[in-house]
């Protein structure tokens, strides 16, 4: 079946420094994917989104790459700020049937 | 521009009781999902509605179900509530559906099931 796996485990990262984050995905084939951001008690809140034959799209302080040989985006956060603690969710999707794959989240936390 | 509206935020309910969520999209939206997010989970997916018909379903029992009216609101029920389904319910909007783009999010109704 299919499967999305990010860090489990909080990622810790002191203030100024870049913060990167993994989605890894198997058993799929999905022709784009989707970088949310949450925070506690609210929802997910739209990022970023790559398309299959992008291998990097950037917003502000916000860079994405997806490499589907690995099976796999990075997400990485330039000149982390503790604002930009939260929880980020991955999502693939781009097939007919009408729904996202959602990875679990990782919860980063920026340190001042 | 208003944003996706769910109601209620916050309920408790008891083991067999039913509940319905409503959510209201963002204006010229067809499209509404609905998620379950458990703590440590990702957010799993329910159903979706487009233009008031349900387009896919997910691998959730027929306890829960929903439905889409003509202006694009859309309700989820859940009956004979069990103490599982104690979840954020999270409704997300899109002009043609999940799979071409970006959704977005209301901030959930938070049901409490003792």
């Amino acid at each position: 079946s299919q499967k999305i796996e990010q860090n489990s485990e909080a990622l810790n990262i002191q203030e100024g420094k870049t913060a990167t984050l993994t989605c890894n995905y198997t058993n799929y084939s999905p022709a784009y994917l989707q970088w949310y951001r949450q925070d506690p008690g609210r929802g997910p809140v739209f990022l970023l989104l790559i398309r299959e034959n992008e291998k990097e799209k950037r917003k502000e302080r916000l860079k994405v790459t997806f490499d589907t040989t690995l099976k796999q985006s990075l997400f990485h956060i330039t000149a982390s700020q503790p604002a930009d603690s939260a929880t980020y969710l991955c999502a693939l999707g781009g097939d007919s049937n009408y729904q996202l794959i959602w990875g679990a989240g990782t919860k980063l936390i920026i340190k001042p | 521009k208003a944003g996706v509206t769910q109601t209620p935020r916050y309920l408790i309910k008891t083991r067999g009781q039913q509940v319905t969520l409503s959510c209201s999209p963002i204006s010229g939206h067809r499209s509404v999902s609905w998620y379950q997010q458990t703590p440590g989970q990702g957010l799993q997916f329910l159903f979706e509605y487009f233009s008031e018909t349900q387009r896919n379903k997910g691998n959730f029992p027929g306890r829960f179900s929903g439905r889409q009216f003509s202006n694009s609101r859309s309700e989820m029920n859940v009956s004979t509530l069990e103490l599982g389904d104690s979840a954020l319910y999270l409704c997300a909007s899109s002009s043609e559906g999940p799979s071409t783009g970006e959704l977005f999010f209301g901030e959930g109704s938070r049901l409490t099931v003792l």
